[in-house]
């Protein structure tokens, strides 16, 4: 049972031009968003987060939209750079004592020079 | 400032072998974790620690244990290595969870069971 999921594996993007990744979930009760990236041999970094109270979350190049009543968040990226290159994971948490985070599968990002 | 390091990098095993994988963290975080990720599937969490001396499970908790001795150090162990095990494992860690604490990671150890 997906709690969030990626539901494409891979993008494939020219360098300036947008990228949107998406992510889906089913409870309802998550009320805090991430973004993390992740490099090969590498481990996940943090990207930008939202917050449930929020619709949009903005951070130099990268912005977060979520809409609660389609349980789906999306990551823009403008312009995307060839660094942008990795996988990104959604993660999600129902907030609580314990900060535990769902991850999504993941979408590969390939941004084209 | 290290960050999290985590110890072996790589390690191959044999089915039925055992063996610790060490993650240390240097920002006096109080909350550490243990995911492994696999093909398809994402992070998954194993077993998480909220503070020195406190262990809980995760979602995929069997066939492994943990213990958080010090502060800055969580140790996952298995004792009877089964090739369902082959993973990728990564450790994190957070300040706590007062209020949506973003999580560190470290940089991974791969893990071969033949």
């Amino acid at each position: 049972d997906q709690q969030v999921k990626q539901n494409s594996p891979s993008l494939s993007v020219q360098e300036g031009r947008i990228s949107i990744l998406n992510c889906d979930y089913t409870n309802s009760m998550f009320d805090y968003f991430l973004w993390y990236k992740k490099y090969p041999a590498e481990g996940p970094t943090f990207l930008i987060s939202i917050s449930s109270i929020k619709d949009k979350n903005e951070d130099g190049r990268f912005t977060v939209f979520l809409n609660k009543s389609a349980k789906h968040l999306s990551l823009h990226i403008v312009p995307s750079q060839p660094g942008d290159s990795a996988v990104y994971f959604c993660a999600a948490s129902e907030g609580g004592a314990t900060n535990k985070l769902i991850f999504g599968t993941g979408t590969l990002l390939a941004v084209q020079p | 400032n290290a960050g999290v390091t985590q110890t072996p990098k790589f390690r191959v095993l044999k089915t039925g072998q055992s063996m610790t994988l060490l993650c240390a963290q240097d920002m006096n975080h109080e909350y550490m974790y243990w995911y492994r990720q696999d093909p398809g599937m994402g992070l998954r969490l194993i077993h998480y620690s909220v503070g020195e001396g406190t262990t809980a499970k995760g979602e995929v908790p069997d066939g492994y244990n943990v213990s958080r001795l010090k502060k800055q150090n969580f140790l996952l162990g298995l004792e009877s290595a089964a090739p369902s095990q082959t993973s990728v494992y990564f450790c994190a860690s957070s300040y706590g969870a007062l209020y949506q604490e973003t999580q560190y990671f470290g940089p991974g150890t791969r893990l071969l069971v033949l």
